[in-house]
């Protein structure tokens, strides 16, 4: 089993800031078969990137995705209020798919 | 459009099972493979397992072998996750999440529905 590990835990910071997430995986996830979703409070879980940097439909450009092999990064360029919330990266590359334990990013 | 639609919130006792379902529409229903996935209280997300709806053929993480049961109803496009023999750690939404890839290849979670809330309680 791939074991995601995500850092921080908890960031905090202002909008219109820089927020940079990352996501490390304990074994290499083959072809970038990683993505990252955003869980906003009593929301299902919404799919922002997948394949490690395309952007999914109706996801806005201050979002990206990079990284290969066991370390990824999510960079939101200029947090909106409704990006506070909480990040989940997942590989589906073998089974099973497995999350990392989620950032949360709160407001300062 | 994909959606979703999840049954509603169950209140069962220790010991009890419980059958949650997942209606979808605005697609073919036997083309996307559909994954259960599971989150307690103020927890992280936590995948329980995949089932094809074309052949109802299915495959469970380790940790729920023996007491989940995904099943799928093609005639109503219908997905059903059965979990048995409950205890107060069941206690979580659960989450139907339809696959991106149409067919056997790997994917990722691209539509979800709105969650079902489970409370197991005495």
């Amino acid at each position: 089993e791939i074991v995601l590990t995500q850092s921080p835990g908890t960031l905090s910071l202002s909008p219109g800031e820089r927020a940079t997430l990352s996501c490390r995986a304990s074994q290499s996830v083959s072809s970038s078969y990683l993505a990252w979703y955003r869980q906003k409070p009593g929301q299902a879980p919404r799919l922002l990137i997948y394949g490690a940097s395309s952007r999914a439909t109706g996801i806005p450009d201050r979002f990206s995705g990079s990284g290969s092999g066991t370390d990824f990064t999510l960079t939101i360029s200029r947090l909106e209020p409704e990006d506070f919330a909480v990040y989940y990266c997942q590989q589906y590359a073998i089974s099973p798919w497995t999350f990392g334990q989620g950032t949360k990013v709160e407001i300062k | 459009q994909v959606q979703l639609v999840q049954s509603g919130a169950e209140v069962k006792k220790p010991g009890a099972s419980v059958k949650v379902s997942c209606k979808a529409s605005g697609y073919t229903f036997t083309s996307y493979y559909m994954h259960w996935v599971r989150q307690a209280p103020g927890q992280g997300l936590e995948w329980m397992g995949i089932i094809n709806p074309s052949g109802g053929s299915t495959s469970y993480t380790q940790k729920f072998q023996g007491r989940v049961t995904m099943t799928r109803d093609t005639s109503t496009s219908t997905v059903y996750m059965e979990l048995s023999s409950l205890r107060s750690e069941d206690t979580a939404f659960y989450y139907c999440a339809r696959d991106s890839c149409g067919g056997d290849c790997p994917g990722y979670f691209q539509h979800w529905g709105q969650g079902t809330l489970v409370t197991v309680s005495s």
